[in-house]
Order: C-alpha cells, then sequence, then structure tokens
C-alpha cells in the first residue's frame, strides 16, 4: 500500500517543513491532497515519472519531488496558520484516478 | 470543471435502518463517481466507484449507489446501518482524462442503538 510519514507533526509559522509518502509498488504517479478540517480532500499536485503533472489553486511555496525509487515528498515554506490539515498522499498507474490508493495521512498542527 | 455537492453534513440512522447518503455532481464531460469512507485519524478508504457500464454499483460492506445521469446524482445506500458504519463519507468527481479528484465536503454518518 501507500505508506506516510511521519503520522503527525507541529510547527511554527514561518517554518519550512517536508512530508514523506512511499507510494505502491508499480505505481508510477503520486498526487497530494489538502484536507481542512471540516472538509473534504482538495487537490495540491500531481507527480508523474518525476515532472509536476497538474496543480490545484495552491501557491507556489507549495513543491513536490518524486523520486525514482517511489517514493515523494512534499515541501511546504512560509508556514502559515491555515496550513493546519491533513495532508494525504494517493499513489496510481499512470494519473488514473480509479485506481487510486491512498495512505493514512500527516497531520499537521501549525502553532 | 467538475464539483460535487453532498447534502446534509450530518446524518444520524437507527440500527438496522436504511443509510442514504445524498450527492449530485456537475461535469462537463463523463464522469468517473466515487465513494470514500474515513474513520476518525485515518486516510480514506474506497467503498465503490463508478466509472462505465452499470450504473448500479456494489461495494464494500453492503454499501452500493446508483449512477443516475438525468439527475446527475450519485446516492449511496445500505439496507440496514450497523454500528460500525459510522464514520464520513465523501464522494468524489473525476474523469475526462484529467489527473485529479474533487471531493465533496463530506457526509458524518451516526449509527444510535
Amino acid at each position: 500500500g501507500v505508506t506516510q510519514s511521519p503520522t503527525h507533526l507541529i510547527k511554527t509559522r514561518g517554518q519550512q517543513v517536508t512530508l514523506r509518502c512511499s507510494s505502491q509498488s508499480g505505481h508510477n504517479t503520486v498526487s497530494w491532497y489538502q484536507q481542512a478540517l471540516g472538509q473534504g480532500p482538495q487537490f495540491i499536485f500531481q507527480y508523474y515519472r518525476e515532472e509536476e503533472n497538474g496543480r490545484g489553486n495552491f501557491p507556489p511555496r507549495f513543491s513536490g519531488l518524486q523520486f525514482p525509487n517511489d517514493s515523494s515528498e512534499l515541501n511546504v515554506n512560509a508556514l502559515e496558520l491555515d496550513d493546519s490539515a491533513l495532508y494525504l498522499c494517493a499513489s496510481s498507474i499512470s494519473g488514473q484516478v480509479y485506481g487510486y490508493t491512498f495512505g493514512s495521512g500527516t497531520r499537521l498542527t501549525v502553532v | 470543471a467538475q464539483s460535487v455537492t453532498q447534502l446534509g453534513s450530518h446524518v444520524s440512522v437507527s440500527e438496522g435502518a436504511l443509510v442514504l447518503l445524498r450527492c449530485n455532481y456537475s461535469s462537463s464531460v463523463p464522469p468517473y463517481l466515487f465513494w470514500y469512507v474515513q474513520y476518525p485519524n485515518q486516510g480514506l478508504q474506497l467503498l465503490l466507484k463508478y466509472t462505465t457500464g452499470a450504473t448500479l454499483v456494489k461495494g464494500i460492506n453492503g454499501f452500493e449507489a446508483e449512477f443516475k445521469k438525468s439527475e446527475t446524482s450519485f446516492h449511496l445506500t445500505k439496507p440496514s446501518a450497523h454500528m460500525s458504519d459510522a464514520a464520513e463519507y465523501f464522494c468524489a468527481v473525476g474523469g475526462g482524462g484529467g489527473n485529479k479528484l474533487t471531493f465533496g465536503t463530506g457526509t458524518q454518518l451516526k449509527v444510535e442503538l
């Protein structure tokens, strides 16, 4: 399956954070979603073969990386209080949304 | 653009009663439709999906949903609620070659004795 780390973390406003995701074996696409409290997940961006392949309505301080070994990162710079959320990673084959497998998420709290 | 509306942010049913969670979608292309369940402090688990073909879709844990194009709906049902069904449920739409899912705001299901 898809594993995410860490499961929880607390950061201070203005800091930077890196969240990690290990995709399901054989999947070449990773998508990241932000789920604020009481809301549905919102698409941040997708990476396919190590290149960004679509982005939602998120500022450039949200960035990502995808590595050849099925792992990926979500980086957020200059953290704001509103960045507090559950961040979900989903892997799939060639970006096919009907084949998403979600991880359990990382709960980020910004204070 | 695609969007999802889930009617009722909170639904309460008695154990053994019918579960009906409502979802309406908007899509300019033939949609793929999904229902996910989320338990506290966990990620999303796929209940069922519609891509093409039969419009009545059966999923896990006794849930099913029917794609009604004329009504732009994809309501989730279960004949008899169980205490373990208490969770948050999200309807989502994708498709048209797009690479993302658009989720509704969720429905919290409470099951009472």
